[in-house]
């Protein structure tokens, strides 16, 4: 069974940063990319970045919003992916997701809150 | 970004009666591959979003064969032919052919 499970997230203020880790199990993960998708109650679903495999030099794309802000990163060795983030603004305040390329399996999220 | 349109924002359907959903993109989300990257969505409250319908009209495994899925160009519709009360909740419209994939607004459905 897909296993997706997010962690990290918690309060922080502006300006400060936080690392989100997802825990991958069930499936190839060094055969998969990774995506990060964030849940806001004012913006709805917004999908942020991903990752691509080994095969594919661990490429990276991101959405404007973020880009140069965030980071995704993988360890296949370990089947985790990961998203850096740095220069928090309140609008990054959200449920982060991480999911495939599918979107068939999403984790359980985990709550980012920015503020002072 | 490619915009996606949904509507209604929000429903209220009574048990066993139908109910649809429309989403409409500013540019149709046909791949170059042939396939059209639309899939829908369903969030239940405190739950992460499933999803129901990839590729237009293919349902996914476990998904009552009361959701459907159709559409073509830019237009495309979630129909489900008798609502339930494990319905209830947002659908989001989303389409994968273009980066970034983008959602719908979400439309609330209240039975």
């Amino acid at each position: 069974e897909v296993q997706l499970v997010e962690s990290g997230g918690g309060l922080v203020q502006p300006g400060g940063s936080l690392k989100l880790s997802c825990s991958a199990s069930g499936f190839p993960f060094s055969g998969a990319a990774l995506h990060w998708v964030r849940q806001t109650s004012g913006k709805g679903l917004e999908w942020l970045g991903r990752i691509r495999t080994k095969t594919n030099n661990y490429a990276t794309v991101y959405t404007a919003s973020v880009k140069g802000r965030f980071t995704i990163s993988r360890d296949d060795s370990k089947n985790m992916a990961y998203l850096q983030m740095d220069s928090l603004k309140a609008e990054d305040t959200a449920v982060y997701y991480c999911t495939l390329t599918a979107a068939d399996h999403w984790g359980q999220g985990t709550q980012v809150t920015v503020s002072s | 970004d490619v915009v996606m349109t949904q509507f209604p924002l929000s429903l209220s359907v009574t048990l066993g009666q139908p109910a649809s959903i429309s989403c409409k993109s500013s540019q149709s989300p046909v791949h170059g591959d042939g396939d059209t990257y639309l899939t829908w969505f369903h969030q239940r409250p405190g739950q992460s979003p499933r999803r129901l319908i990839h590729k237009v009209s293919n349902r996914d495994s476990g998904v009552p064969d009361r959701f459907s899925g159709s559409g073509a160009g830019t237009d495309f519709t979630l129909q489900i032919s008798r609502v339930e009360a494990e319905d209830a909740g947002l659908y989001y419209c989303m389409q994968g052919t273009y980066w970034p994939p983008t959602f719908g607004q979400g439309t609330k459905v209240e039975i």
